[in-house]
């Protein structure tokens, strides 16, 4: 089984659409992270959260929300979807900041 | 601003040594060279990181240079599941105060033909 997976992974909306995306993992890591892919360019920090009660706005945070429901579980939230937000998203854990990151599979989003 | 520089694209032929360019001539004293791939649209993976030494494990060797303003990473025996493009990431040492994430260039696309 995967060690960090995400959930949908398609995932189709209209403008204006609240959504929420994802992700858990069974590393036992304390970090999480958030982040935005979009064609031809690399991947860019929307939010990260070293546990449950420290969460932190990354780069492009504008336009999104997250939870972290528990120490395995971080969700990202587009509380009124906008084509622009078309991309494809990527949850990553580590357990520090100097170790590696593991990423999930990838959300790809498509906002109509 | 990046923080790296790397060529957009390379070849390599299957079974040769696949050497891949990073500068990063800004680099501060505690900052490390991370390397990682994302093959097609899959989640980035890990490769291998370094501060000034060279490094070597499984999947690859990385060199950096003395003044630590460049470094290549060497895939000694390429294979076509090789062909990905690969990520050249700076980032300082997190001593447990701040994990700001990974900053992401446009990195290398490198193919392996047979």
């Amino acid at each position: 089984d995967a060690d960090v997976t995400q959930t949908p992974r398609n995932r189709i909306t209209k403008t204006g659409k609240r959504i929420m995306l994802e992700c858990s993992q069974t590393k036992g890591h304390d970090r999480m992270y958030w982040y935005r892919q979009d064609p031809g360019l690399g991947l860019r920090l929307i939010y990260y959260s070293f546990d449950v009660k420290d969460i932190n706005k990354g780069e492009i945070s504008d336009g999104y929300s997250v939870s972290r429901q528990a120490q395995a579980k971080f969700s990202l939230s587009l509380e009124s979807a906008i084509p622009n937000q078309t991309a494809l998203y990527f949850c990553a854990t580590s357990e520090t900041g100097y170790n590696e990151q593991f990423f999930g599979p990838g959300t790809r989003l498509t906002v109509l | 601003d990046a923080k790296t520089t790397q060529p957009p694209s390379m070849d390599c032929a299957e079974g040769r040594a696949a050497n891949l360019p990073c500068n990063h001539s800004t680099i501060s004293g505690n900052e490390y060279v991370y390397w990682y791939r994302q093959i097609h649209s899959q989640g980035p993976q890990y490769i291998i990181h370094g501060l000034k030494n060279n490094e070597t494990n499984e999947m690859a060797s990385l060199i950096i240079t003395e003044d630590r303003k460049s470094s290549t990473l060497i895939l000694p025996h390429a294979t076509l599941r090789d062909t990905a493009v690969y990520y050249c990431i700076v980032r300082a040492y997190d001593s447990g105060g701040g994990a700001d994430g990974l900053t992401f260039g446009k990195g290398t696309h490198l193919i392996i033909q047979p």
